[in-house]
């Protein structure tokens, strides 16, 4: 069964440091996404990604946080200067459609 | 802002015994996902309703999208302990980039 992997699955990070957090979503799937789940909190859609470029964001993506598709395969999410508050699991997810998405493992991020 | 809201929060109950998990909005969404979510992993698939009044069967669980296509439910026959999770439900928006909105999740245990 294909799958989307993330990586890494665990980072710890200095607040203000920048973090890239990595996905190769699958590989036949034309949509990308971001989501996070602050822990004990629902899980939020940040960002999806077609075309190569950002087709829609939520509130939370703020200046602060970028995605890049820099090959046919890798789909990043960077934040730049972290915040305490940014620490949660962080999903990526991909589709064929815009919908029945497959979500990978996610990479749990802590902000120190 | 779109609202999902999904109840129980929490559900008990024995091996045997029949649940339903409902998800409600005001809102009306383009399609009703349900996912399984495992601790420390991301949410699973289990299916996609998109048609007003669509009902679906995946062996022992039925899934249902109302006639106003503003709400849902997942109802589980004869429920195992395999079925422990945690399940969601998210609404796709009408653009075709599918963000999806969740529900806060029920936490279902089954007891042998």
């Amino acid at each position: 069964e294909p799958e989307v992997t993330q990586t890494p699955s665990h980072q710890v990070t200095q607040m203000g440091q920048e973090v890239i957090l990595r996905c190769v979503p699958i590989s036949n799937h034309l949509y990308f996404y971001w989501y996070r789940q602050i822990l004990g909190q629902k899980v939020e859609f940040l960002v999806s990604f077609y075309n190569n470029e950002i087709s829609e964001k939520s509130e939370i993506f703020d200046d602060q946080f970028s995605v890049e598709r820099p090959d046919g395969s890798n789909f990043t999410l960077k934040i730049r200067s972290t915040k305490l508050e940014d620490s949660a699991m962080y999903f990526c997810a991909s589709s064929a459609l815009g919908y029945g998405y497959t979500f990978g493992s996610g990479t749990r991020l802590t902000v120190v | 802002t779109q609202l999902l809201e999904q109840s129980p929060q929490f559900l008990s109950i024995q091996e045997g015994e029949n649940l339903t998990v409902y998800c409600n909005s005001s809102s009306v969404f383009s399609s009703l996902q349900w996912y399984r979510q495992e601790p420390g992993e991301g949410p699973v698939l289990l299916v996609t309703v998109v048609t007003g009044g669509e009902v679906k069967k995946l062996k022992r669980l039925t899934f249902q999208f109302g006639d106003a296509r503003k709400d849902s439910s997942l109802h589980i026959t004869a429920a195992q302990p395999g079925d422990t999770g945690l399940y969601l439900c998210a609404g796709g928006s009408g653009t075709s980039y599918g963000k999806l909105t969740f529900g806060q999740g029920t936490i279902l245990t089954v007891h042998p």
